[in-house]
């Protein structure tokens, strides 16, 4: 069973600039996350897809925004990049966010995209 | 406003002794509570988890303790090998809220 993948998985922008990173989700998992991780902020959630609606919100401002295609994959967006955005962007998924009876949301992640803005 | 937090950045521990990793957090409303493991280039991966309405609970070598009372818990790596290395996360959700809150990690190192 293929994992979460994260296209591209590196990438350099300048200030100004906008960047689109993709996530494809476990064949059969329906809800997508998106997490920034920065040192010593650990991991900071931006949002949250399920059946291509936005169901959660992290505190980010507009600048970042996502959406959630038919087959799940996912896109989230940059604009107007700033220095502080460099950061591993984590994308992961789940069957439902839902709790099954295991209790857990459990999350599996990709290897990320890491942005460096320059 | 940190809600989940993991005072030790790093924790350096001897091959074949044990690993306690630490964690607090400030919402009690958080009642389920995860531990992903995560390796450079890698993304976390789950490890363990724990509902409020227990207070141990055991998956091999990993133990993961929940103290409501001190909004606490603690994940005991026991014996600890040289693959344990890696950064340790914990993370908590609320019952109606699923998205999870995430401490900033702690750096563990297995010294052979």
């Amino acid at each position: 069973k293929a994992g979460v993948t994260q296209t591209p998985r590196y990438l350099i922008k300048t200030r100004g600039q906008q960047v689109t990173l993709s996530c494809s989700p476990i064949s059969g998992h329906r809800s997508v996350s998106w997490y920034q991780q920065t040192p010593g902020q650990g991991l900071q959630f931006l949002f949250e897809y399920f059946s291509e609606t936005q169901r959660n919100k992290g505190n980010f401002p507009g600048r970042f925004s996502g959406r959630q295609f038919s087959n799940s994959r996912s896109e989230m967006n940059v604009s107007t990049l700033e220095l502080g955005d460099s950061a591993l962007y984590l994308c992961a998924s789940s069957l439902d966010q839902v709790r099954g009876t295991s209790g857990a949301n459990v999350l599996t992640f990709g290897a990320g995209s890491r942005l460096t803005v320059l | 406003d940190q809600q989940v937090k993991q005072n030790s950045p790093s924790l350096s521990v001897q091959e074949g002794r044990i690993s306690i990793l630490n964690c607090d957090y400030t919402n009690s409303m958080f009642d389920y509570f995860l531990w992903y493991k995560k390796y450079p280039a890698e993304g976390p991966t789950f490890l363990i988890s724990i509902s409020s309405i227990k207070d141990k609970n055991e998956d091999g070598r990993f133990t993961v303790f929940l103290n409501k009372s001190a909004k606490h818990l603690s994940l005991h790596i026991v014996p600890s090998q040289p693959g344990d290395s890696a950064v340790y996360f914990c993370a908590a959700s609320a019952w109606g809220n699923e998205k999870l809150t995430f401490g900033t990690g702690t750096r563990l190192t297995i010294i052979p």
